[in-house]
């Protein structure tokens, strides 16, 4: 089956760094990835939905100055959380489609637990 | 407003009993519904995926049934292990749109 990795699983980091994460198609070019995160006690929301070389387009109360996506590929979209604060420690997931067709399978990534301290 | 809901929110069972875990969600033209695994700080591990056009898919020790009509699904475990003791999620895309809405969850405890 299709599979979808994120680098790296883990990340800490002080508080105003920025953090990159990577979302990857590992048997697939995906035309379509989608960001979404997790914060304690509450369901996992989508942040934003990124397309092959073009922008993203992101959920509301979600800032894009602060959570950059670049999908300049079709295996592979990047999260970069800019000037990272600790209530940006969350859980960070992506999944994948093809896009290529009408209601495809959506390919979810293991994750990315960020810690900003 | 879409939306996924799982109850119970948490569950306790002694070994080797088996259990439902139930999912309910707001649209029922769903296409697919996933069921996930979480492991405390760790990541999220795909377990079932079934398409609109089935009605269960089974893998090893873990059906899931998906009945459209009533919005519902269930995921059974049978013969519960303490490795399973973990949160189990279902996501689905609602509204017709390819964002996936997930349920908070099913906290499992399998009591040795």
């Amino acid at each position: 089956g299709a599979v979808v990795s994120q680098h790296p699983s883990w990340v800490i980091c002080k508080s105003g760094t920025s953090v990159k994460i990577e979302c990857r198609s590992l048997d697939f070019q995906a035309t379509t990835m989608f960001w979404y995160r997790q914060f304690p006690k509450q369901s996992l929301m989508l942040m934003a939905t990124s397309n092959e070389g073009s922008k993203a387009t992101y959920e509301q109360g979600v800032e894009k100055d602060k959570f950059l996506i670049n999908h300049a590929s079709l295996t592979l979209s990047t999260l970069t959380v800019t000037s990272a604060h600790p209530e940006d420690s969350s859980f960070y997931i992506c999944s994948a489609i093809t896009g290529l067709g009408f209601k495809e399978t959506q390919y979810f990534g293991p994750g990315t637990r960020l810690l900003v301290l | 407003k879409q939306e996924v809901t799982q109850i119970p929110a948490a569950l306790s069972v002694p070994e080797g009993e088996n259990l439902v875990l139930n999912c309910s969600f707001t649209d029922s033209a769903i296409y697919n519904l996933q069921w996930f695994r979480q492991d405390p700080g760790k990541g999220l591990t795909s377990l079932l995926l079934i398409q609109s056009s089935q009605r269960e898919q089974t893998s090893g020790r873990l059906n899931a049934s998906l009945d459209k009509s009533s919005g519902r699904s269930t995921l059974y475990i049978a013969a519960s292990q303490p490795g399973d003791s973990a949160t189990y999620l279902c996501a689905a895309p609602l509204g017709g749109g390819n964002q996936f809405y997930f349920g908070t969850g099913t906290s499992l405890t399998v009591i040795p």
